[in-house]
């Protein structure tokens, strides 16, 4: 069973870009959210997506968005890239939202660097 | 809202040493509670978790931890440490679908 593929793994951006990650889920799970990974800041909740419905969100500016396609893919945007955008940018699969007693699946994560 | 804390942010222990990472969390009620590992460059993956019944879990790699409702603790152990430990350890708080990580405590193994 394929595990949750994240792409691209790296990735370098300019200030002021626009960039596009893609999670693919486990198959069979439904749910996506993604997270932001800094050093200062640990592991800060950006967004679930459940049924191509966003679920909830965490305190991020607009310029973060995302969507789920029909398939349960997952893709997340940010535009008018600034420097503390770079970071490690992880996805996590489940069966349904939130987690209940299942537990998420991480993909590798997409490493952004924004120069 | 719950919180999770992880008082120690970076623990070094010799291999073949016992190890204990400690995790306190804040809820009203008895929430899912998770260890995930994250080897440098990677993501995080699931070593145990609890939702009820026995209060001593097991998990993959030998891990096990122990839930503690009166000291609100979830404290991971594994009694002999190998080198390929060393990683950066979550512990997680799932509270009514809304999960939450601690800081993370970075684990180095000296030989």
């Amino acid at each position: 069973k394929a595990g949750v593929t994240q792409t691209p793994r790296y990735l370098i951006k300019t200030r002021g870009q626009q960039v596009t990650l893609s999670c693919s889920p486990i198959s069979g799970h439904r749910s996506v959210s993604w997270y932001q990974q800094t050093p200062g800041q640990g592991l800060q909740f950006l967004f679930e997506y459940f049924s191509e419905t966003q679920r909830n969100k965490g305190n991020f500016p607009g310029r973060f968005s995302g969507r789920q396609f029909s398939n349960s893919r997952s893709e997340m945007n940010v535009s008018t890239l600034e420097l503390g955008d770079s970071a490690l940018y992880l996805c996590a699969s489940s069966l349904r939202p939130g987690q209940g007693s299942y537990g998420y699946t991480f993909g590798s994560g997409t490493r952004l660097t924004v120069v | 809202a719950q919180s999770v804390t992880q008082p120690d942010i970076h623990i070094t222990v010799s291999e073949g040493a016992s190890l204990e990472l400690r995790c306190n969390y804040s809820y009203g009620a008895t929430p899912y509670l998770f260890w995930y590992v994250q080897s440098p460059g990677q993501g995080l993956q699931l070593l145990l978790k609890y939702f009820s019944g026995d209060t001593l879990v097991q998990g993959i790699k030998g891990f096990e931890a122990e839930f503690k409702r009166s000291q609100s603790s979830f404290n991971l152990r594994k009694p002999s440490v190998h080198w390929s430990d060393a990683a950066e350890y979550f512990c997680a708080v799932d509270g009514n679908n809304d999960m939450r990580f601690g800081a993370g405590t970075r684990l180095t193994v000296k030989p």
